[in-house]
């Protein structure tokens, strides 16, 4: 079983840059879910798509987008990057609505750092 | 979405048993209570989940009493592979879409 796999794993930007991670979600899994942790922090739930639609976003402003594709695997776009954006970005997969067994699979995460 | 408090951090030794309590004051008749644990640079893992009374894996006991406004997770027997953060969370059985982490608490454990 193939977990969740997540990149690039580093990567560096600067101010007003767009940057695009990529997710592939566990097998079997159907939903995928963004998440954006800061230094210290706990996760910030970004978005999650369901079968290819958006199910849900958080408290972040519409320059955070994604696309979840036919085989699950999953893109998050930032464009516009700001200082702020700096942070660990967390993608997790579950096979349906995660709130049945209350787990969620995380990868390692892509450390976005904006200069 | 029910919100969580937890102590920011603790301190135990390796082979004592800790227990971590979180409080969620609102919590809905359908939440469910969740742990994870998170290690430096990695996503957080999924330990236990339980609605009442005491569930118990391999890993972790959860103790919740019969009003559901905290719960306790037990740690028995620590390593120091067990220093890392962990998140209560209250998530909602049906529908459900993002999870609420908080702050978590910082278990350090010590020689």
């Amino acid at each position: 079983e193939t977990g969740v796999t997540q990149s690039p794993t580093h990567l560096i930007k600067t101010r007003g840059q767009q940057v695009t991670l990529r997710c592939s979600s566990q097998s079997g899994h159907n939903t995928v879910s963004w998440y954006q942790q800061a230094l210290g922090q706990g996760p910030q739930f970004i978005f999650q798509y369901y079968r290819e639609e958006e199910n849900g976003r958080g408290n972040f402003p519409p320059r955070f987008s994604g696309l979840q594709f036919p085989n699950y695997s999953s893109e998050l776009n930032v464009n516009a990057l700001e200082l702020d954006d700096s942070a660990l970005y967390l993608c997790a997969s579950s096979q349906g609505l995660a709130g049945e067994t209350g787990e969620l699979f995380f990868g390692e995460g892509s450390r976005l750092t904006v200069l | 979405l029910a919100k969580t408090t937890q102590p920011i951090s603790m301190d135990s030794y390796e082979g004592q048993e800790v227990n971590i309590t979180c409080s969620h004051n609102n919590i809905a008749t359908n939440d469910y209570i969740t742990w994870y644990q998170q290690f430096p640079s990695q996503g957080p893992r999924f330990i236990i989940q339980g609605y009442k009374t005491k569930v118990t894996n391999e890993v972790a006991s959860l103790f919740i009493p019969a009003d559901r406004k905290s719960s306790t997770l037990s740690l028995p027997r620590v390593s120091l592979s067990d220093t890392a953060v962990y998140y209560c969370l209250v998530v909602p059985y049906i529908n459900f879409n993002k999870f609420y982490f908080g702050s978590g608490t910082k278990l350090n454990v010590k020689p």
